[in-house]
């Protein structure tokens, strides 16, 4: 157990539809980060939050949206899915905002039908 | 902007025997550099960094990585593998504290190299 804790694990849904994913960052971490992991991509970069501000984006569609809640905990919303966002969706989480090494969630897989 | 290349997707290698995996990056800045391990179905898992000093770092499980700072390398070695080393090891560099602040924190990561080991 990593100490990063994501749910749901796995998560079917349609074409169409929005889901909501969460993470809880390991104890005394302020920064969260999300990446989606795919055959045809990689590990692609979304988005940090640092203490519930936005610290840095990546590759993030205008469709994901994501915030860190007062007590760190973050969401990541996908909404009007397509078959191409299946992936796995990883949470990582740091102390700081530097990264000096991460600590990742076991992720979410997300498959859309 | 960085990138990462990992030179090879998959290596099999006999259990017990030293294995190299490659990793190349590129930088306008300077990085500091990682490791992870992707056991099936699970995480991802730090092996080991460079943030700086000694260029030869430790890890856990007995790996280890060189830091080739002309060569823009981070090759990570074990001399004596086993059956339970079989994963995905991926390559990561992040940039050092950066005036703009747009890649605070991401990682970029290479592709991953498949390493199998056969008994």
């Amino acid at each position: 157990d990593s100490g990063v804790t994501q749910t749901p694990k796995h998560l079917i849904t349609a074409t169409g539809q929005r889901v909501t994913l969460r993470c809880s960052p390991r104890s005394g971490d302020l920064s969260v980060y999300w990446y989606q992991q795919s055959l045809d991509q990689g590990l692609q970069f979304l988005i940090q939050y640092y203490n519930g501000e936005e610290r840095a984006k990546g590759n993030i569609l205008e469709r994901f949206s994501a915030q860190q809640f007062p007590d760190l905990h973050s969401e990541l919303n996908l909404s009007s899915l397509e078959l191409g966002d299946s992936a796995l969706y990883f949470c990582a989480s740091s102390v700081g905002a530097v990264n000096y090494g991460y600590t990742f969630g076991s992720g979410t897989r997300l498959t859309v039908v | 902007a960085q990138s990462v290349t990992q030179l090879d997707s998959q290596v099999p290698v006999f259990e017990e025997a030293p294995v190299e995996l490659r990793c190349n990056y590129s930088s306008s800045v300077s990085v500091y550099l990682f490791w992870y391990v992707q056991y099936p179905n699970q995480g991802l898992q730090l092996l080991l960094k460079y943030l700086s000093g000694s260029t030869l770092v430790k890890g856990i499980n007995g790996f280890e990585a060189e830091f080739n700072k002309s060569q823009t390398s981070f090759h990570l070695r074990k001399p004596s593998v086993h059956i339970s080393d079989t994963a995905e090891y991926f390559c990561a560099v992040t940039p050092l504290l950066n005036a703009g602040g747009t890649s605070y924190g991401k990682l970029t990561f290479g592709q991953g190299t498949i390493l199998t080991v056969h008994p």
